[in-house]
Parts: structure tokens; sequence; C-alpha cells
């Protein structure tokens, strides 16, 4: 089944403490991004990729980042989160040809 | 920045038709899309229109008029399934500017 996938679905953590948010497209698609969505504004891009090793900032990159080793994965990495970066993020990806953002089923982070 | 505008919230009854708007303040985007999202759920792709005119896709239809900084969905048939919030977004597949969304709850 064509998808994108995220881990871990639900995660509450403490300040400070690193995590990483994995993201996974089985399309072979050349675009991937990450958003987050908070109540009153909407989605946000943070990050996107072209293709593998070609990344780059989106609208709020501040506290986050990416790689793009493999075509199909794209992490979203917090290296000291803090609590204003609770929120709903999403992963999608896009082909090269395509219009559609295919979106993952979302992460709930919660800093505390 | 894209300044994109919808009304936050809007109610209709099943069977009938509601047409969401979008107006927005730029210029510089390769087209703009229309998603659907349900509560807790990831937004799904409804729609996208480089030109201008009406593209009909079943149920929905959206619409683009670029001199007026004006974009519609339109939605007939209403059915219950069809309470959701619908996004506004412009710019390329890679790279997405979304408005805040609209909230539509539909009433039997």
């Amino acid at each position: 089944e064509a998808q994108v996938t995220q881990n871990p679905r639900y995660l509450i953590t403490v300040t400070g403490k690193k995590l990483t948010v994995t993201c996974s497209q089985n399309m072979n698609h050349e675009y991937m991004s990450w958003y987050r969505q908070d109540p009153g504004l909407g989605l946000r891009q943070i990050y996107y990729s072209m293709n593998v090793e070609v990344t780059d900032k989106g609208d709020v990159p501040e506290g986050y980042k990416v790689s793009r080793k493999e075509k199909r994965n794209f992490p979203l990495i917090l290296e000291s989160p803090s609590p204003n970066q609770t929120s709903l993020y999403f992963c999608a990806s896009t082909p090269l040809t395509g219009n559609e953002q295919f979106f993952g089923p979302g992460t709930r982070l919660t800093v505390l | 920045g894209q300044n994109i505008d919808q009304p936050t919230e809007m109610t209709a009854t099943e069977g009938a038709i509601v047409q969401i708007n979008c107006t927005y303040q730029t210029s510089g985007f390769n087209g703009l899309f229309w998603y659907q999202q349900h509560a807790g759920e990831a937004p799904t792709f409804l729609s996208y229109n480089v030109l201008d005119g009406l593209e009909e896709k079943g149920r929905f239809s959206s619409f683009l008029s670029r001199s007026k900084g004006y974009s519609y969905l339109l939605l007939k048939e209403l059915q219950m399934k069809d309470s959701a919030s619908y996004l506004c977004a412009l710019g390329n597949p890679d790279k997405l500017i979304f408005g805040t969304g609209t909230r539509l709850q539909v009433f039997p």
C-alpha cells in the first residue's frame, strides 16, 4: 500500500531532551516536507527536501533540523525541544511530476 | 507574506450546496490547492488549480481567478461526512503556504 508513515504517533517529552520523528514514504517521491499545525495558525512548513541531500528551510525552521540521506526517509530532529514546539506534526511527500501532497498520519508532540 | 484568508467556520444542511471562499494577496505562486482535513487526521488532497476557471471533480469543484486574488471550493449534495476543515494553500507541490482553514459543519 502506497503510504507515508511517521513514528512515533504520540510523544510526551521534557525540555531539552533530543528527539527524532521519523518519516518514510514508499512511493519513490522526490519531494518531502515537514509541517506543524497549531490552532489558529494552520499548517506551516518547517523544512522541505527536493531530493537526496537537498534540503531547504520553510517558514518556521528555528529549533529543527532535517536530513535526507535516502530518498524514502526524511527525519525531523529536535536537538533541544522547548514547550513552544508542542504541536501536531505532519510529514508529506510529492512526486516530481505531480501536484498532490500525500500526508502522513501525524505526530502529536507535547514538550513539558 | 501571502495573507491567505478564509472564513473560520461555516454551517450547512445535508443535501445543500456550500461555497467556501479563499482570498489572497500575492501573485507569486504556481497553483492553488484545496485540502480536506477531518479532526485529528491528515489533510487529503481535493483539487489543484493552475489556470483561471473551474475544475470539477464529482461533488467538489474549485475555481480560481488570479486577477481577483480569489478562489472558492464548491461542495454539492452535502453529506454528513463532509463535516471537516477545508484548507486553501498556495505554491508549488514541494512548498505550500496554507490558510488557517474553514471548519464546515453539516447538519441533518
